[in-house]
């Protein structure tokens, strides 16, 4: 059974890097599929942030691609998110995700001073 | 970018009556190797989402019967037979041709 987990910092300053690390088992990330990163601000719906195939092929959503970044680390069969120069717009719950049936349980990221 | 428009984004509607929920995107999720990558999710109140209808119209294991899911080309529905309590939550649909991913709004389910 696949599971998913989200690790982190729940509380980041302003203008300084977000980073989470999303370990994986009962399934290895070189194996295959599409896995990723999801977040869901305060009062809002459900934006993709970004994902990658095994250990190449990442892709980011446009609107976040100047500031984030995905690594895959096999040995730990884990992947992780950066997200450079936040704001509190950034605030959300953020999931961990092997698109597109298991999903970690989320962790939430304030972006506060 | 394919954008992804829901409608309605709130719904009110008594157990044991249909809803239906609209997803529009502005280019098809039809794959060359010609799967369409729409999906469907349930997000519960205080849970990760939940993976309902995987291309199209087909039902992940153990989602019951009254939930169905239709379309092609850039329209698609998701309806529920006969609302239930259990029911409740935000529903929303998603493209996933790689290398982009694109979620709906979100609708907003309750029960009367």
């Amino acid at each position: 059974q696949v599971q998913l987990q989200e690790s982190g910092p729940g509380l980041v300053k302003p203008s300084e890097t977000l980073s989470l690390t999303c370990a994986v088992s009962g399934y290895s990330i070189s194996t295959g599929s599409y896995w990723g990163w999801i977040r869901r601000p305060p009062g809002k719906g459900l934006e993709w942030i970004g994902s990658f195939y095994r250990t190449g092929s990442t892709s980011y959503n446009p609107s976040l691609k100047s500031r984030v970044s995905i690594s895959v680390d096999t040995s730990k069969n884990q992947f992780s998110l950066k997200l450079t120069s936040v704001t509190a717009a950034d605030t959300a719950v953020y999931y961990c995700a092997r698109y597109p049936d298991h999903w970690g349980q989320g962790t939430l990221v304030t972006v506060s001073p | 970018d394919i954008v992804m428009t829901q409608t309605p984004l709130f719904l009110s509607v008594t157990p044991g009556q249909p809803a239906s929920i609209s997803c529009k995107s502005t280019q098809s999720p039809l794959h060359s190797d010609g799967k369409t990558y729409l999906y469907w999710y349930l997000q519960k109140p205080g849970q990760s989402p939940q993976l309902l209808i995987y291309e199209v119209s087909s039902r992940i294991s153990g989602v019951p019967d009254r939930f169905s899911g239709s379309g092609s080309g850039t329209d698609f529905t998701l309806k529920i037979s006969r609302v239930e309590a259990e029911d409740v939550g935000l529903y929303y649909c998603m493209q996933g041709i790689h290398p982009m991913y694109t979620f709906g709004q979100g609708t907003k389910l309750e029960i009367k």
